[in-house]
């Protein structure tokens, strides 16, 4: 059974800081892993989706890895700003139909001033 | 529209009551989900739809009722709630990885229907 952990469950960094969240998982037989952003009270939205043959994608000042056979995932955030102040979650889809999809329970990152 | 649009974005009830939210994708997708998110834990998958037709369902009690009537509409229908069902529930969608070949399976959320059981 695929188990999802995000390590810390919350952070706090003065602005302008390089930061890596964490999140591993147990089952390597993935089909692809998402990262994620939520507001307080808002949906998630999209932010980088790794396919299980990648090792990284980047998108502005973020980059995440993947490393497969230590179940890891880092998602690397340059710069850090107070916009970029949410609950980061991380998703592992596994190899089947549409259900697979585990969610970690997220890292609350606050960004000070 | 773009994206995927859940109505209402608030809703109150009480416990006797009967009300629907509601979920459209606007992204050509073929599977359909809704989570439950409670406080302070994870994300709680509670019914998916591939192809209009319900592939999982994680023993959620039956106060919750699903309807995917096409591939760009999902309901979830709600009837005598408790006050522990409150929470906000998500809508998502995807495209189904092993009826369609290749595709990036990425998930995309609506903004969520926070709901409170009084």
């Amino acid at each position: 059974k695929q188990e999802v952990t995000q390590i810390p469950a919350a952070l706090s960094v003065p602005e302008g800081e390089n930061l890596v969240l964490n999140c591993s998982f147990t089952d390597s037989a993935i089909y692809n892993l998402q990262w994620f952003r939520q507001d307080p009270g808002k949906g998630l939205t999209s932010l980088l989706l790794i396919q299980s043959s990648q090792r990284e994608q980047t998108s502005g000042r973020l980059n995440a890895s993947l490393d497969k056979s230590s179940g890891r995932s880092t998602l690397y955030i340059a710069a850090s700003q107070p916009g970029d102040s949410a609950t980061y979650l991380c998703a592992v889809r596994g190899y089947s139909s549409a259900s697979k999809i585990i969610f970690g329970s997220g890292t609350r990152l606050s960004i000070r001033p | 529209e773009t994206g995927v649009t859940q109505t209402p974005r608030h809703l109150v009830m009480g416990m006797t009551n009967k009300k629907s939210l509601k979920c459209e994708q606007h992204l050509g997708h073929n599977a359909m989900y809704w989570y439950k998110q409670s406080a302070k834990k994870p994300l709680e998958l509670m019914f998916v739809y591939s192809l209009e037709e319900r592939v999982e369902n994680n023993s959620v009690p039956s106060r919750f009722s699903p309807e995917c009537p096409n591939s760009s509409h999902l309901f979830l229908h709600l009837h005598t709630l408790q006050p522990e069902d409150s929470a906000l529930y998500l809508c998502a969608s995807s495209q189904d990885l092993l009826r369609t070949g290749t595709n990036t399976g990425e998930l995309f959320f609506g903004e969520g229907s926070r709901l409170t059981v009084l």
